[in-house]
């Protein structure tokens, strides 16, 4: 069965370096999604992205984040100088289509720790 | 701010008791998933449920659409160590369908 996959599984930064978080969504999706998920907390959107832009963002995600569809099949999260609280599990999701049968299919996700 | 409030929050039963977990809101959802999570990984989708008064059963799992679909709930019937985890509804909603996810459901089945 097709699946979102998510690299790498873990990722140790210094605080003020860039991250780039990369996600290949399952293949004949069109709809692709960042969200993250700080240690006990609940899962957050951040962004969604289709047809090479992005479609709704949350105040979550300001200038330091920014998304990219390089190439067919990757999606990629970067976030330009992390800060402490960037630390959290960073989960990419696609879908189909907006159908109301349709919905998200997550990845295994990133976690982004900052020191 | 569309919010999902879901309770309870912690759930430890013995093997083999039923429980209900709610998920409810005062916004309309298109539809509404409910997902499993483990430690350290992403959800794993279970259902989704699109039309108000629906109910859709997935072996000893039963999850309910409220007529409204403002609300949801996932029953368990002869709950097992393996069902322990965290639950999680989500609804989805926006332009772009983005979930908004409920604060879950940490479940414990004893053995």
């Amino acid at each position: 069965e097709p699946e979102v996959t998510q690299t790498p599984s873990h990722q140790v930064t210094q605080m003020g370096q860039e991250v780039i978080l990369r996600c290949v969504p399952i293949s004949n999706h069109l709809y692709f999604y960042w969200y993250r998920q700080i240690l006990g907390q609940k899962v957050e959107f951040l962004v969604s992205f289709y047809n090479n832009e992005i479609s709704e963002k949350s105040e979550i995600f300001d200038d330091q984040f920014s998304v990219e569809r390089p190439d067919g099949s990757n999606f990629t999260l970067k976030i330009r100088s992390t800060k402490l609280e960037d630390s959290a599990m960073y989960f990419c999701a696609s879908r189909k289509v907006l159908g109301d049968t349709d919905t998200q299919y997550f990845g295994p996700g990133t976690r982004l720790t900052v020191l | 701010t569309q919010l999902l409030e879901q309770s309870p929050q912690f759930l430890s039963i013995q093997e083999g008791e039923n429980l209900t977990v709610y998920c409810n809101s005062s916004s309309v959802f298109s539809s509404l998933q409910w997902y499993r999570q483990e430690p350290g990984e992403g959800p794993v989708l279970l259902v989704t449920v699109v039309t108000g008064g629906e109910v859709k059963k997935l072996k000893r799992l039963t999850f309910q659409f409220g007529d409204a679909r403002k609300d949801s709930s996932l029953h368990i019937t002869a709950a097992q160590p393996g069902d322990t985890g965290l639950y999680l509804c989500a609804g989805d909603a926006g332009s772009a369908r983005q979930l908004t996810f409920g604060s879950g459901t940490q479940l414990t089945v004893l053995p």
